[in-house]
């Protein structure tokens, strides 16, 4: 199976700074239809997850646009611009393009300082 | 806005059985590929298991600690996908959710509450 390793996993920021979080995969995610199926979620505390990012660069709607995915191959990389309160959470990568078996990063708990 | 809402949880027996639900109150259900997803108490997402379209054949695949007891199925006719969970273990309890994390488009991008499976004695 694929696995999926993120860092850090915690990360305190100071509210307006800049926030980023690595996801690496131990193979290419690049799938054999030219598509890269890698996702980003967020879970705010006591809430279900809701995905902010699809094929590594997307945003969902109503993600604000501070949130951004980037990268490719086996790294991958989610900003967030300036933080805000409301981004308090666990953050999860996830890839499907090895369709057998999805697998998810350990989560990464973003904190304010 | 929230397309997909899952129901069926409970408390079981180790040992027992339990069948959840996915209804879909979108209009495309027959194309998603249905995930699930679990999350123990206090743990990260864990993937359970997928099933694609029809179109694609409804194939699906499980994670390697519900292989062979656990199967997802789905009636496109009902918009419902199901996920049913034999032999059930201590481990299995958490919070299960169903969606479709690589669609294309955010109509499945926000996720429902989930439903409670505990399994305890």
């Amino acid at each position: 199976d694929i696995v999926m390793t993120q860092s850090p996993l915690t990360l305190p920021v100071t509210l307006g700074q800049p926030a980023s979080i690595s996801c690496r995969s131990s193979q290419s995610l690049v799938h054999s239809n030219g598509n890269t199926y890698l996702s980003w979620f967020q879970q705010r505390p006591g809430q279900s997850p809701r995905r902010l990012i699809y094929k590594v660069s997307n945003r969902d709607s109503g993600v604000p646009d501070r949130f951004s995915g980037s990268g490719s191959g086996t790294d991958f990389t989610l900003k967030i611009s300036r933080v805000e309160a409301e981004d308090v959470g666990v953050y999860y990568c996830m890839q499907g393009t090895h369709w057998r078996a999805y697998t998810f990063g350990q989560g990464t708990k973003l904190e304010i300082k | 806005e929230v397309n997909l809402v899952e129901s069926g949880g409970g408390l079981v027996k180790p040992g027992g059985s339990l069948r959840l639900s996915c209804a879909d109150s979108g209009f495309t259900f027959s194309d998603i590929w249905i995930t699930w997803v679990r999350q123990a108490p206090g743990k990260g997402l864990e993937w359970v298991g997928r099933i694609k379209s029809k179109y694609y054949g409804e194939t699906a695949d499980y994670a390697a600690p519900v292989q062979g007891r656990f199967t997802i199925s789905r009636d496109d006719s009902k918009n419902t996908a199901y996920l049913q969970m034999n032999s059930l273990m201590i481990e299995d309890t958490a919070v299960y959710y169903c969606t479709d994390p690589f669609r294309d488009g955010s109509a499945y991008a926000r996720w429902g509450q989930g439903t409670l499976v505990t399994v305890s004695s």
